[in-house]
């Protein structure tokens, strides 16, 4: 079993729409949670922490909770330009574990 | 603005060569690190460094080494390349835990091709 699992879709959503992506981590020892973005053929780029009270940045909002040992990342209102890949990352001491991803595709 | 550099987008090496990754980063971070990323693999960690001279195993070290001469360098060496390291390889660093939010910056990859 992985250390921390994505469901890794695709999710094909409408423009406008709200889609939600989920991710589990194993270890309780986990410390700092992070959601990133990739591109096809480019590189990882941070697009936001979580904390355990929730975090918003614009249509972006994250949510942790460590009982359950959950991620979860919401996004509003899809445009066009949020196709990627969403890879969730937990941290632990000096080493960062990755999931391997949830693709999403927004269809005009 | 955070930069890591790598010194090659894309190489193509033949089966036995020794094959040298270069990534610099200038943000005066301690940890760096190589990872490699596949289809259905997601990334994982190949070494890292937590300061000049230290390195420490990743998950999948075997057939790699690394050097950290200078702060804002970290070398991945490919011993004999395969063409099981046929790869994208990604260099990240980031400030030492509790100095700031822990957080990695990427460089842009190298897709490694090995015939």
């Amino acid at each position: 079993r992985k250390e921390v699992e994505q469901d890794p879709g695709p999710f094909n959503v409408p423009e406008g729409a709200t889609v939600a992506f989920n991710c589990t981590y194993s270890n309780s020892a986990s410390q700092s949670f992070f959601w990133y973005r990739q591109d096809c053929r480019k590189e990882p780029k941070l697009l936001m922490s979580v904390y355990s009270s929730g975090n918003e940045d614009g249509r972006f909002t994250a949510q942790l909770n460590r009982a359950s040992q959950y991620i979860s990342l919401l996004i509003r209102d899809s445009k066009l330009s949020d196709s990627a890949t969403y890879l969730c990352v937990v941290n632990r001491g000096y080493k960062y574990i990755f999931g391997t991803g949830t693709r999403l595709k927004v269809l005009a | 603005d955070v930069k890591v550099t790598q010194s090659s987008r894309y190489l193509v090496k033949r089966t036995g060569e020794k094959v040298f990754l270069e990534c610099v980063q200038d943000m005066d971070h301690e940890n760096m690190f190589w990872y490699r990323q596949d289809p259905g693999l997601g990334l994982r960690l190949i070494y890292f460094s937590y300061d000049v001279k230290m390195k420490e195993k990743g998950d999948i070290p075997e057939g790699y080494s690394v050097s950290r001469e200078k702060k804002e360098r970290f070398s991945l060496i490919l011993e004999s390349a395969s063409t099981n390291q046929t790869s994208m390889y990604l260099c990240a660093s980031s400030p030492r835990q509790g100095r700031s939010k822990e957080t990695q910056y990427f460089g842009p990859g190298t897709r490694l091709l090995v015939l």
